[in-house]
């Protein structure tokens, strides 16, 4: 059972590159999201997308972008990548359908550092 | 505007109870979570609560939510050296159908 798969598991950048972070998910989840883990921060929710062709800033969204290619797939792009992006990463998708009971699946995370 | 506080720590002997708090500042919540993750893993769903419940006992887990105060707490019985890990509350927007996360409370098992 494959879930949620994340990819890449490890990056390091330079500051001013850019990259893209893919995720997808095989349960026919409606709901997907990104969430950053800082030391100290807990988990802060960068961007989610409640159906496939929506997108919705969350806590932190300044510095990055999102795109819903489809209802299984949800890739986080950093346009151009600072120190202060240092992070742990996580994707994670739910059933959806608003109102009602969430439970969210997610992937194993990416560990990014920027240099 | 919308948050989910937690302590960061908690150091428990083997055998004890640990009693995990949280406090959030919604009121329109319908459900309450725990999620635990342990170290270099995902996040997983412990146990969750729905608003119009004030206890909820599942095995070694109980949950009490305190909806006057918006306080939410986890206590995990005879607490074991599996427990440890970082334990985190999650409060769902439903409104918004998104899940805020607090800053997760760190459990260490003392022998």
């Amino acid at each position: 059972n494959a879930g949620v798969t994340q990819t890449p598991k490890f990056q390091v950048l330079k500051t001013g590159q850019s990259m893209t972070l893919q995720c997808a998910q095989d349960m026919n989840h409606n709901s997907m999201y990104w969430y950053r883990q800082d030391p100290g921060m807990g988990l802060r929710l960068i961007y989610y997308s409640a159906s496939e062709g929506t997108t919705d800033k969350g806590e932190v969204p300044n510095g990055y972008n999102v795109s819903r290619l489809n209802k299984r797939e949800f890739s986080l792009r950093l346009e151009s990548a600072a120190p202060s992006q240092t992070s742990v990463y996580f994707c994670a998708s739910s059933e959806g359908g608003g109102g009602g009971f969430e439970k969210l699946f997610f992937g194993s995370g990416t560990q990014l550092s920027v240099l | 505007g919308e948050d989910v506080e937690q302590s960061l720590f908690l150091s428990v002997r083997e055998g004890d109870s640990s009693v995990i708090n949280c406090t959030y500042t919604d009121s329109s919540s319908t459900y309450l979570y725990w999620y635990k993750q342990e170290p270099g893993a995902g996040l997983q769903l412990l146990t969750y609560i729905f608003s119009n419940m004030d206890m909820k006992q599942d095995q070694r887990l109980t949950v009490l939510l305190n909806k006057k105060d918006k306080h939410l707490s986890l206590r995990i019985a005879d607490t074991q050296t599996g427990d440890s890990a970082i334990y985190f509350c999650a409060d769902l927007y439903s409104s918004a159908s998104k899940i805020i996360f607090g800053s997760g409370t760190r459990l260490s098992i003392r022998p």
